[in-house]
C-alpha cells in the first residue's frame, strides 16, 4: 500500500541535542498527525494538525503543516534518552478518515 | 483510564492454523480499524469499521483473513489458515469517527508464523 516518504530513515543524537525529521506526500491532506511507537508496543498519538501552515507545540515538540498540505515537520528540543524510538507521521486526505502512513524515523538518543 | 484494549499480546503459531486476536476500542469510539505492521514499515490498513458494518475491507486478504464486530464494540480479526508471511504486528486503533482523523492505538498482538 502506499506510505509517506519519511527523512531522515535513522538519527543518532546525543542527549541535549535537537532533532528534526520531515514528512512529504505527493498528494495533499487535511490533516497530518504524528505518533511515536516504542518497541513492541502501539503508536501513540503526539501531535495532529488541521490547517495549512499550522504550528503546535506539545511540550518539547513541535510540528507543522506544510502550505503546500504536502508536507509536515516534527522538530525535538533538548533530547533526552526517553525520546528513543520511531516516529511515523500520517496524512488524512479529504473526503475520507483513513490515515496513510509515513515509512518512519527511528531515533536514538545517547548520553 | 480511556484506552484500547487488545489481547493477546504475543502470538506464535505454526502455519496452517487458525488464529484470533481480539479489540475493545475506547468506550464511545464508533470507528474501529484493524492494522498489520511489518517490522520496520508504518502501519497498514486491513479492515475498518462504522459501528457494525464494513467501511473498508479493500486491503483484507478475504481467502484468508475475517473480521467482526457483532455489536458494535469489540472486534475479533481471524486468521485460518496462518502463513508464515502473516508473522506481523496485528493493531485495533479507533476513533470517533469525526473529521480530525484522529485514531487511538492499542498495544497490538505480534504474531509469529512457524
Amino acid at each position: 500500500g502506499q506510505q509517506l516518504n519519511q527523512s531522515p530513515q535513522s538519527m543518532f543524537i546525543q542527549e541535549g541535542e535537537d532533532v528534526s525529521m520531515n514528512c512529504t506526500s505527493s498528494s495533499i491532506f487535511n490533516t497530518w498527525l504524528w505518533y511515536k511507537q516504542d518497541p513492541g508496543e502501539g503508536p501513540v498519538l503526539l501531535i495532529a494538525l488541521y490547517k495549512a501552515g499550522e504550528l503546535t507545540s506539545n511540550g518539547r515538540l513541535t510540528a507543522q503543516f506544510g502550505i503546500t498540505r504536502k508536507d509536515s515537520f516534527l522538530n525535538i528540543s533538548a533530547s533526552i534518552p526517553s525520546d528513543v524510538g520511531i516516529y511515523f507521521c500520517a496524512g488524512k486526505p479529504y473526503n475520507t478518515d483513513k490515515l496513510i502512513f509515513g515509512t518512519g524515523t527511528r531515533l536514538q538518543v545517547f548520553p | 483510564e480511556a484506552e484500547v484494549a487488545q489481547s493477546p499480546r504475543y502470538k506464535i503459531t505454526e502455519k496452517s492454523q487458525a488464529v484470533a486476536f481480539w479489540c475493545d476500542p475506547i468506550s464511545g469510539h464508533a470507528t474501529l480499524y484493524w492494522y498489520r505492521q511489518i517490522l520496520g514499515q508504518g502501519p497498514e490498513l486491513l479492515v475498518q469499521f462504522q459501528d457494525e458494518s464494513v467501511v473498508d475491507d479493500s486491503q483484507l486478504p478475504k481467502d484468508r483473513f475475517s473480521a467482526e464486530r457483532l455489536k458494535g464494540v469489540d472486534s475479533t480479526l481471524k486468521i485460518q489458515p496462518a502463513e508464515l508471511g502473516d508473522s506481523a504486528m496485528y493493531l485495533c486503533a479507533s476513533s470517533l469517527g469525526t473529521s480530525s482523523g484522529e485514531q487511538f492505538f492499542g498495544p497490538g498482538t505480534r504474531l509469529t508464523v512457524l
